[in-house]
């Protein structure tokens, strides 16, 4: 059971926009910045989003991420076959004094 | 280029040891804090230890405590994992990870902005 949680899948169609939840609690995303990877495939993670909504340089700004409360949120926009992967939310946590990571989101391109 | 290096993985029966490693280049290592992040097949990701750029603070996921030490040799640009008393469980594909930013004095943030390639390690009699 991940300390973050996010559903365990999302799905859309080429052109769609789609939004990838997670959510926290006031000792994780609550007080501290939330950090978005994904993962193809029998690859590394990548970073996507860090500190709530900041692109690290290559990002597409297909790519957006927001912050409310204790939940965050990682929305793209027009959808591509190539988005098709795994995508992690993470967050430090001030209670565990270490980070923790959502169980994922499988993302299926339609 | 940044790049990393992870070696060190194989199979190791429960109770052994095994010592992970990263080498790093393309940046002035020294200068960002470490981390190594594993995956277990068919799962997601789970953060296992990170240490500041100084080596002086050093944090570990509670399932490694005790059992897990992290080290890095600046001088060498290089991460290490020195794993013993090791579990079934922690069978997984073993992440090194650039952290953006250097610990704080009481966190370690999460922004993993570049990662190795991974080293498999499976325990398992």
């Amino acid at each position: 059971q991940s300390v973050l949680t996010q559903p365990p899948s999302a799905s859309g169609t080429p052109g769609q926009r789609v939004t990838i939840s997670c959510s926290g609690s006031g000792s994780n995303i609550g007080p501290n910045y939330v950090y978005w990877y994904h993962q193809l495939p029998g690859t590394a993670p990548k970073l996507l989003i860090y500190r709530h909504n900041q692109r690290p340089s290559g990002v597409p700004d297909r790519f957006s991420g927001s912050k409310s409360g204790t939940s965050a949120s990682l929305a793209i926009s027009g959808l591509r076959s190539e988005d098709e992967a795994d995508y992690f939310c993470a967050a430090w946590d001030d209670s565990l004094s270490g980070v923790v990571f959502g169980g994922g989101t499988k993302l299926t391109v339609l | 280029e940044v790049q990393l290096g992870e070696s060190g993985g194989g199979l190791v029966q429960p109770g052994g040891s095994l010592r992970l490693s990263c080498t790093a280049s393309g940046f002035t290592f020294s200068e960002f804090a470490m981390s190594w992040v594993r995956q277990a097949p068919g799962t997601g990701l789970e953060w296992v230890s990170s240490i500041s750029g100084s080596g002086g603070r050093t944090y570990y996921t509670d399932s490694v405590k005790g059992r897990f030490t992290i080290s890095r040799d600046n001088s060498k640009n290089t991460l290490y994992v020195q794993m013993n008393s090791l579990r079934v469980e922690d069978t997984a594909v073993y992440y090194c990870a650039r952290i953006g930013f250097d610990c704080g004095s009481s966190d370690c943030p999460a922004w993993f902005d570049f990662w190795g390639q991974g080293t498999l390690v499976i325990v398992s009699s």
